[in-house]
């Protein structure tokens, strides 16, 4: 099994670009999750899915649309991107909803300029 | 909003000493997780906390809840090198997952 398999795993974009980040899993997880790190502020969540065609907002959703049209995808798409969305981004699993642990992919790290 | 605060936020040890970092939540946890992540890599579940009072052990690795199930703690016994990384807590709301603030442990060799 891959797990959970993030691309790119780098990317330079230019103020006002769009671009999507994949995220594809291949353990049957119907929970589904993005994550944005940036130095010193922890993991922070931007958007979440708890089933196909279902999508819900995190803590800090703005500049991001998610879908979710199969089980397996999860892509995060950045609408206009802005040096403020310079970070590592995360994408992660898990079977149930609540409790047990998430599987992270590997990550891609985006830089804004 | 749920608050979940990590203490404390950096720690440098000396091979061999031990370590403890705790979670403190504002709000009552039906459950709590801790991921390791080691720099430049992504973070990795190691455990669930379930009960109050609840502790449980991997190997030099100690994780405990709180009675009242709003703070927890994971202590490692003894440091190796290869305990270097950021340990994160993990809470969970309505449908969502929250993680705390984080604890950088650095071990000198």
């Amino acid at each position: 099994n891959a797990g959970v398999t993030q691309t790119p795993k780098f990317q330079v974009l230019k103020t006002g670009q769009s671009m999507t980040l994949q995220c594809a899993q291949d353990m049957n997880h119907e929970y589904m999750s993005w994550y944005r790190q940036d130095p010193g502020m922890g993991l922070r969540l931007i958007h979440y899915s708890v089933g196909a065609g279902i999508t819900d907002q995190g803590e800090v959703p703005n500049g991001y649309n998610v879908s979710r049209s199969t089980t397996e995808d999860f892509p995060l798409r950045l609408l206009s991107a802005a040096p403020s969305q310079t970070s590592v981004y995360f994408c992660a699993s898990s079977q149930y909803r609540l409790g047990y642990g998430y599987t992270f992919g590997s990550g891609t790290r985006l830089t804004v300029v | 909003g749920q608050q979940v605060m990590q203490i404390p936020q950096y720690q440098h040890v000396q091979e061999g000493e031990d370590f403890t970092t705790y979670c403190n939540s504002s709000t009552t946890l039906s459950n709590i997780q801790w991921y390791k992540q080691r720099p430049g890599g992504h973070p990795v579940f190691l455990i669930q906390l379930v009960k109050s009072g609840e502790v449980k052990k991997q190997k030099r690795l100690t994780f405990q809840f709180g009675e009242a199930k709003k703070n927890s703690s994971l202590h490692i016994t003894a440091t190796q090198t290869t305990d270097v990384g950021t340990y994160f807590c993990q809470v969970s709301g309505t449908y969502k997952y929250i993680f705390g603030t984080g604890t950088r442990l650095k071990v000198l060799a």
